[in-house]
């Protein structure tokens, strides 16, 4: 397997733009993390999924971001407008939960920046 | 819910020497304690793990220990390497259930030659 891939690696878009982010986990895997990665707030887990349902999406910022997983094989996370504070690197992960977790595979991330 | 927190945020030492992570956390319900290492450029990716069913785990040069009772635990490197140098990440999660992993915010650690 190829790991996760996300995709693009680098966004440079203009304020108000919209944004959107994709990854494929790792085929098999039913669980799918999306995190935000900044200096002064460290990983921060913005959306789980698990079998493409989302179970916990508290940490998503505010209504401007938005995740979607339609199917075992693809994630989006759009963000909608863009403003520079979410200028950060945005990582996608995945992982098989159930009798015995396997741990978080993450994808390469997306370096995003709002200019 | 979980709350772990990471110590120091960056650690220098010289090549040779031994290098020591501390974490601790929150809900005494995790059971499930992986360590992530992140190079520049890319993805934090798990190095060692351990499960709240052992104290100690050892591959080849780093090791984890865990002390439930104090809920701590610690990431060890030993005979520390320049390549050793990245981000670490510790994290805590249940597994089962609603599984999230909570992360650390991470410690920096240098290995000067």
């Amino acid at each position: 397997d190829a790991g996760v891939i996300q995709s693009p690696r680098h966004e440079v878009t203009e304020m108000g733009q919209e944004v959107t982010l994709r990854c494929k986990p790792i085929s098999g895997h039913n669980s799918l993390f999306w995190y935000r990665q900044t200096m002064m707030r460290g990983l921060e887990l913005l959306i789980y999924f698990n079998n493409n349902v989302p179970i916990d999406d508290s940490g998503m910022p505010e209504d401007r971001f938005s995740a979607k997983m339609p199917n075992a094989s693809f994630s989006t996370l759009k963000i909608q407008p863009s403003e520079p504070r979410d200028s950060a690197v945005y990582f996608c992960a995945s992982s098989l939960i159930g009798a015995v977790n396997t741990e978080a595979f993450f994808g390469q991330g997306t370096r995003l920046t709002v200019v | 819910g979980e709350n772990v927190e990471q110590h120091p945020s960056t650690l220098s030492v010289q090549e040779g020497d031994s290098a020591v992570i501390k974490c601790t956390y929150s809900d005494s319900a995790s059971n499930y304690f992986p360590w992530y290492k992140q190079e520049l450029g890319k993805g934090p990716q798990l190095i060692i793990d351990i499960r709240s069913n052992v104290g100690e785990k050892k591959d080849q040069r780093i090791a984890v220990t865990l002390n439930k009772t104090a809920k701590h635990f610690s990431l060890h490197i030993t005979e520390t390497q320049p390549e050793d140098s990245a981000v670490y990440f510790c994290a805590a999660s249940t597994t089962g259930g609603s599984y999230i992993p909570t992360f650390g915010r991470g410690t920096s650690l240098i290995v000067h030659p």
